[in-house]
């Protein structure tokens, strides 16, 4: 079992960049990559992007490269996401999860909010 | 890389069958047996129903099944019940460790 906790909601002025965070823990949880997914409201799933589990290898989409960070802090079992240059278009709420075959964990969510 | 295609809604009778369809490319969905569907409830995260194209994780009704033909992927949801309500999303790898959602579809219980 994998549980992940997700920091607290944010509000930012056009921009500025905001970083969330995404707690892990449980069993074997440093054998898991973690992935970004957001969901700006009323609207669809967005995959943002993946890190492996050392924190060595990472990808994202094509939208959002340039802008977004993702590192790992293995010793405290700590994601971090940092997106800059927030616009109006980014605000939303942000998953992040771990998946592997069949078995899937996920965040809380953190609603951002980029409002001038 | 752009959404894979579903329709925006599908409905449905109690005890009916629903088939939710999600067309990709021959990069993403017809490359890959690496599809998922999640099913999401309003202001809850998304729960993952089905991946590997027709893999079920432990605890999902088998009342979901999935398949796929070519680029276009399917989720049938059998003996609609009520609480099958909420909104559906695919998912595909698309290579270099990438991943791309579907646009997703609303299920109504008619």
């Amino acid at each position: 079992q994998v549980l992940l906790v997700q920091s607290g909601a944010e509000v930012k002025k056009p921009g500025a960049s905001v970083r969330l965070s995404c707690k892990t823990s449980g069993n074997n949880v440093n054998n898991y990559y973690i992935f970004w997914v957001r969901q700006a409201p009323g609207q669809g799933l967005e995959w943002v992007g993946m890190i492996n589990p050392s924190g060595t290898y990472t990808t994202y989409a094509q939208k959002f490269q340039g802008r977004v960070t993702l590192t790992r802090d293995s010793p405290t079992t700590v994601v971090y996401m940092e997106l800059s240059s927030l616009k109006s278009g980014d605000t939303a709420v942000y998953f992040c999860a771990s998946e592997y075959g069949p078995t899937s964990f996920w965040g809380q969510g953190t609603q951002v909010t980029v409002s001038s | 890389q752009s959404a894979l295609t579903q329709p925006a809604s599908v409905s449905g009778s109690p005890g009916q069958s629903i088939t939710i369809s999600c067309t990709g490319t021959s990069n993403d969905v017809g490359a890959y047996n690496y599809v998922s569907w999640y099913q999401q409830h309003p202001g809850k995260a998304p729960k993952l129903m089905i991946c590997d194209v027709r893999r079920r994780p432990s605890g999902v009704s088998n009342r979901f099944s999935g398949s796929k033909s070519a680029n276009t992927a399917s989720l049938t949801i059998s003996g609609l019940q009520s609480e099958d309500e909420a909104d559906y999303y695919c998912s595909s790898y698309t290579g270099s460790n990438t991943y791309v959602f579907g646009t997703g579809t609303r299920v109504t219980v008619l």
